[in-house]
């Protein structure tokens, strides 16, 4: 079955300390992973994908196929962080559509 | 920067009326979808649309739900009787054919009371 877990529903964290996001996937073929992000009262926005291999404002996130694992990582959080963050697979062979498999989101909360 | 557009924002009906979420994708792109989230609850996909067609649908998309391209730049999903179950934030996005991403719109939040 094709799925994607993120464990935790939220995650809080002091400004300035480290963070992952944690995100499994299951899926028997060679998906792209993706993370949204979803600040207050806005929109879903591509925050990073796997096959760009980009560091978009100090987010990274790294496939791990042998773990299945497409966690995200800072290593300083900051206080506009917080925000909805959404892992998601786009199945192979759906080239050109994006029928995306969320995970149920981690809630990041940086404090002060 | 363009952007996917949703109107209403916020829609409230009673059940067993029929409701139309509208959407304007960005103006090149060619596929288009709907995805909705229950409260507490994942995003999930409903359907996909190319070519003036469905392209894909999950189960959840049965047939009380339509879309519709009626003009070249409105996608529109029309959810014939509304169920209390329905309710839920309904979002729309578009995407080129040569683009790594889709675009969201900001949602629709549907109440179905």
């Amino acid at each position: 079955a094709q799925r994607v877990t993120q464990p935790e529903k939220l995650l809080s964290v002091f400004k300035g300390a480290p963070v992952e996001l944690k995100c499994n996937y299951s899926y028997s073929g060679s998906p792209e992973l993706f993370w949204y992000v979803q600040y207050s009262r806005q929109r879903l926005q591509l925050l990073l994908r796997h096959i760009s291999r980009e560091s978009i404002k100090g987010f990274t996130a790294d496939l791990n196929k042998g773990e299945t694992s497409f966690h995200l990582k800072k290593p300083f959080a900051q206080e506009e962080d917080s925000a909805m963050y959404y892992c998601a697979l786009k199945p192979q062979g759906t080239s050109g559509t994006y029928k995306y498999i969320f995970g149920t989101g981690t809630r990041l909360k940086v404090l002060a | 920067e363009p952007e996917v557009t949703q109107t209403p924002s916020h829609q409230v009906t009673q059940m067993g009326q029929e409701v139309i979420l509208r959407c304007v994708p960005i103006s090149n792109h060619l596929y288009f979808y709907w995805y909705r989230q229950i409260l507490g609850q994942k995003v999930e996909f409903l359907v996909s649309f190319y070519n003036n067609e469905i392209s894909e649908k999950s189960e959840i998309f049965d047939d009380q739900f339509s879309v519709e391209r009626p003009d070249g730049s409105n996608f529109t999903l029309k959810i014939r009787s509304t169920k209390l179950e329905d309710s839920a934030m309904y979002f729309c996005a578009s995407s080129s054919q040569m683009a790594t991403e889709a675009f969201f719109g900001q949602g629709t939040r549907l109440t179905v009371v």
